[in-house]
């Protein structure tokens, strides 16, 4: 089956740059979707097919994806960024089964 | 305004069945697929289930598979998820969620709700 990572925290200055990775096998051949979870929060949608944003989420928020590196931008960070990220892609090589990356919080200093 | 409401969560015994309930409404549900995810507590997001807009396509986690069965009810508006042979570690809270398109496989995951708890134990 196929499997995506990401690191498991990172922390970033208000006003800064954040960068959030997801990695696997030849990703950048797959459609790369993220959402962020505030704590007790059911997940949003911030990003589908790697870099096309919802009509809600602001343009802070930013995709890329390119061979084996998913790479989810926040530009601009602001307190409220703090939350969890996931990316998920579909792995088509069984039955088409969702796969969700292992998620990584972001901590805003 | 778009949404989904899980139902039918609750505490059950291992080797039970338990069936979760979502309504949708603001939404032709009949364009879309629909899945279920599920968090365990203090964990991640994991997929375990989807059917495509018109329930011709299913897909199941390892996990669930020959243990779940996902479906759908048009005149309702509702998506089910029938779960037997429930094991402790099917402990979570259960989301539905609403596809950006109706194909399969799905697209990204643009409605959630507010998901409904299924704790397993004797």
């Amino acid at each position: 089956s196929y499997v995506v990572t990401q690191p498991p925290s990172e922390s970033v200055a208000p006003g800064k740059t954040a960068r959030i990775t997801c990695g696997g096998d030849n990703i950048g051949r797959k459609n790369v979707h993220w959402y962020q979870q505030k704590a007790g929060q059911a997940p949003v949608l911030v990003i589908f097919r790697d870099s096309a944003r919802p009509s809600w989420i602001p343009e802070r928020f930013s995709g890329s994806n390119f061979e084996n590196t998913a790479t989810l931008i926040i530009s601009r960070v602001e307190a409220g960024d703090e939350a969890a990220y996931y990316c998920q892609v579909w792995d088509s090589s069984d039955d088409h089964r969702g796969v969700f990356g292992t998620g990584t919080l972001l901590t805003v200093l | 305004e778009a949404q989904v409401v899980e139902s039918g969560g609750g505490l059950v015994q291992p080797g039970r069945s338990l069936r979760l309930s979502c309504a949708v409404s603001g939404f032709n549900f009949d364009d879309f697929g629909m899945h279920w995810v599920r968090q365990a507590p203090g964990k991640g997001l994991e997929w375990i289930s989807g059917i495509s807009w018109n329930g011709a396509d299913t897909g199941y986690a390892d996990s669930v598979k020959g243990r779940f069965t996902i479906s759908r009810d048009s005149a309702k508006n509702s998506l089910y998820l029938q779960m037997d042979s429930l094991r402790p570690d099917d402990t979570a809270l259960y989301y539905c969620a609403k596809d950006q398109g109706g194909s399969w496989p799905g697209n990204g995951f643009d409605i959630w709700g507010q998901g409904t708890m299924v704790t397993v134990s004797s």
